[in-house]
């Protein structure tokens, strides 16, 4: 069964700092891999897309990077801000398991003032 | 913002009851995809719709039903409603090589009493 982790599961951190979200993944017969942020109640809000074949994609204070071989990818925060707080979750498409996502549970990330 | 609206956003219904919800999709994508969120948990797949087919079922019973129509926005049935069938419904609008991001809508939160 294809399944997606992320760790941690909650983080609260002072306004400022620098973060990094953790996804794995058990295939690395990956498509693709999505981050989506999710404000509390909303629906998803899509940060970004990394194609199986890049190792990194940018977009302002966020970057993500892939590792197939380890079944890892990681968003980075940088100067994180309060408007920052929301849940993160990663989404796979498995090359072998269909065109559709499937969604780590998500990190909780808190941005103190 | 994107052009996926799900409608209605909220929705309480009686369990044993039906429910359709509706999604469109954003232009210039030709693939539909609805999951299920718990409370706390990450989206789950139901299905996904390309060109009016059904192209893929996540483990979700028959009384999860569903159509898109020629314009590409889509319908979620749900027959015989149960208490667990309270949560979070969203639709995803991409393309069906999953080569460009993945769009989803703002949901709709469905209440089962």
């Amino acid at each position: 069964k294809q399944e997606v982790t992320q760790i941690p599961a909650a983080l609260s951190v002072p306004e400022g700092e620098n973060l990094v979200l953790n996804c794995s993944f058990t295939d690395s017969a990956i498509y693709n891999l999505q981050w989506f942020r999710q404000d509390p109640g909303k629906g998803l809000t899509s940060l970004l897309l990394i194609q199986s074949s890049q190792r990194e994609q940018t977009s302002g204070r966020l970057n993500a990077s892939l590792d197939k071989s380890s079944g890892r990818s990681t968003l980075y925060i940088a100067a994180s801000q309060p408007g920052d707080s929301a849940t993160y979750l990663c989404a796979v498409i498995f090359s072998d398991y269909g065109q559709n996502f499937v969604f780590g549970p998500g990190t909780r990330l808190s941005v103190l003032p | 913002e994107t052009g996926v609206t799900q409608s209605p956003t909220h929705l309480i219904k009686t369990r044993g009851q039906q429910v359709t919800l509706r999604c469109s999709s954003q232009s210039g994508h030709n693939t539909v995809s609805w999951y299920q969120q718990a409370l706390g948990q990450g989206p789950q797949f139901i299905f996904q719709y390309y060109r009016e087919e059904e192209n893929g079922r996540g483990n979700f019973p028959p009384r999860f039903s569903g159509l898109q129509f020629p314009n590409y926005s889509s319908e979620l049935n749900v027959n015989a409603l149960e208490l667990d069938d309270s949560a979070l419904y969203l639709c995803a609008s991409s393309s069906l090589t999953g080569d460009t991001e993945a769009f989803f809508g703002q949901g709709t939160r469905l209440t089962v009493v």
